[in-house]
């Protein structure tokens, strides 16, 4: 019964590969969003989605692509990756008005 | 760039102590949370405190908050072990839709 959840949690994979994270959350929330936590913690939010329609994009390559099939799920596409990729990315969810977000346990992504 | 700043950066204490560690951030908000990182895990949201508030508590936690400032600090009283983790603040702003900016955070060691 988990709220969120991200899978792979893991991800290990070679420069110019393509990955996918994909994310779930069965908490009846409208918005979804993906965040990205560097080797220093810092959280950097990238995409966020209101109800399958893309809300926030912020400056992010355009090898990252996301997409939302329905309000509960939001996966995260990512080509030719890159060293600078690896971290943890984290997806997250709220119910629009509210503010407070829900984290799912985070997919960390090392490019070799 | 970077909305909230923790500081202190890292923190450790006893068991029983109290822990304090404040945020400050530069434009106007619409309200602040604080969010909680177990090691290797997502964020937990702990308490959001809204741009008309000063105070607000929750269990052991005290939250204030100094819009003239622009500043909240985060108190934990009788801290435990199981308190270690790295503490987060984060502000909505009016014209973010909902886009939180997060600081890097305060990495509390509470030993027993």
């Amino acid at each position: 019964d988990t709220a969120v959840s991200q899978t792979p949690k893991y991800l290990v994979t070679q420069m110019g590969n393509d990955k996918s994270i994909k994310c779930e959350q069965n908490l009846g929330h409208d918005t979804m969003y993906w965040y990205k936590q560097d080797s220093k913690k810092f959280l950097k939010i990238m995409f966020s989605y209101n109800n399958k329609e893309l809300i926030i994009n912020e400056t992010v390559p355009n090898r990252f692509s996301p997409k939302s099939p329905d309000k509960a799920h939001l996966n995260l596409h990512i080509n030719s990756l890159e060293l600078g990729d690896s971290a943890v990315y984290f997806c997250a969810s709220s119910r629009q008005g509210t503010g407070e977000l829900f984290f799912g346990e985070g997919s960390r992504l090392t490019v070799l | 760039s970077q909305q909230g700043e923790e500081d202190p950066q890292a923190l450790s204490i006893q068991e029983g102590e109290n822990a304090t560690m404040n945020c400050s951030y530069k434009t106007s908000i619409n309200n602040l949370q604080w969010y909680r990182q177990n090691s290797g895990r997502g964020l937990v949201h702990l308490i959001l405190i809204r741009s008309n508030e000063r105070e607000k508590h929750s269990g052991r936690l005290r939250v204030t908050l100094d819009t003239s400032k622009k500043s909240s600090s985060l108190l934990i009283t009788a801290s435990r072990a199981a308190d270690t983790a790295s503490y987060f603040c984060a502000t909505d702003r009016p014209d973010s839709w909902g886009k939180l900016q997060f600081g890097a955070g305060t990495q509390v060691v509470v030993t027993p």
